[in-house]
């Protein structure tokens, strides 16, 4: 089945660090692939997505490139602000359909410090 | 427009009693997900609803959990005989297919809810 593998946290960061969170996953097909992010006490919302291979999304200064030779898609921004503290997950969907289920990863937290 | 809501936002029960809680779906939206965030597991899809109907019910982790959704909209998950590990957040979502999609919501794309905290004491 579907899988997606997250690097370990947490992550600590400076101010105007530059962040790199790593993501591999197991599909069968061309998935597609997003990173949400859950700021503390709010619910899980849409960063940035990708639909097919060589794409890249971005959003609030974060991207990821789809890599289907690597199957990954690892998010990256280049200078964290402390409002960027939040845990963060990758997830894909399958090619079952558009309105198919999200396979996430674990997720993991990321803090900024001033 | 009103995003996804949840009810309750926090329920402690005790082992052995069953819970309700309660999905309100975005307007229109008529694709509804329930997963389970919890300690340790991550994130695990439960159940997808299209309409009425669930043709996707494959991570229910067992038959004391159901899930029903009546007339296009509101959800209820159903946990009977409740256990500590089932003590998580339970997370809903909807999406819309994308055919006279509401403004603001992009087609295809899973809103989440607040979602609601079960502690299972």
């Amino acid at each position: 089945g579907n899988s997606v593998t997250q690097m370990e946290g947490p992550v600590t960061l400076s101010e105007e660090a530059f962040l790199t969170i790593n993501c591999t996953y197991t599909a069968t097909g061309y998935p597609s692939l997003f990173w949400y992010v859950q700021y503390p006490g709010e619910g899980l919302q849409l960063l940035l997505k990708a639909t097919k291979a060589d794409d890249k999304g971005s959003n609030k200064g974060f991207e990821a490139t789809y890599r289907k030779e690597t199957t990954s898609f690892h998010l990256e921004k280049g200078s964290v602000q402390v409002s960027d503290s939040a845990v963060y997950f990758c997830a894909l969907r399958g090619t079952a359909g558009a309105n198919s289920k999200l396979t996430f990863g674990k997720g993991i937290t990321l803090s900024v410090r001033p | 427009g009103a995003g996804v809501s949840q009810s309750p936002s926090n329920k402690v029960t005790e082992k052995g009693k069953d819970v309700e809680l309660r999905c309100d779906p975005i307007s229109g939206h008529t694709a509804l997900y329930w997963y389970r965030q919890s300690l340790g597991q991550g994130l695990e899809f439960l159940i997808y609803f299209q309409g009425n109907s669930a043709p996707d019910k494959s991570g229910l982790p067992s038959d004391r959990f159901s899930a029903e959704r009546t007339g296009g909209s509101v959800s209820t998950l159903t946990i009977q005989r409740t256990q500590q590990e089932d003590s998580a957040v339970y997370l809903c979502a909807s999406s819309s297919t994308g055919q006279g999609s509401t403004q603001n919501w992009a087609p295809y794309e899973q809103y989440f809810g607040p979602g609601t905290r079960l502690t299972v004491t």
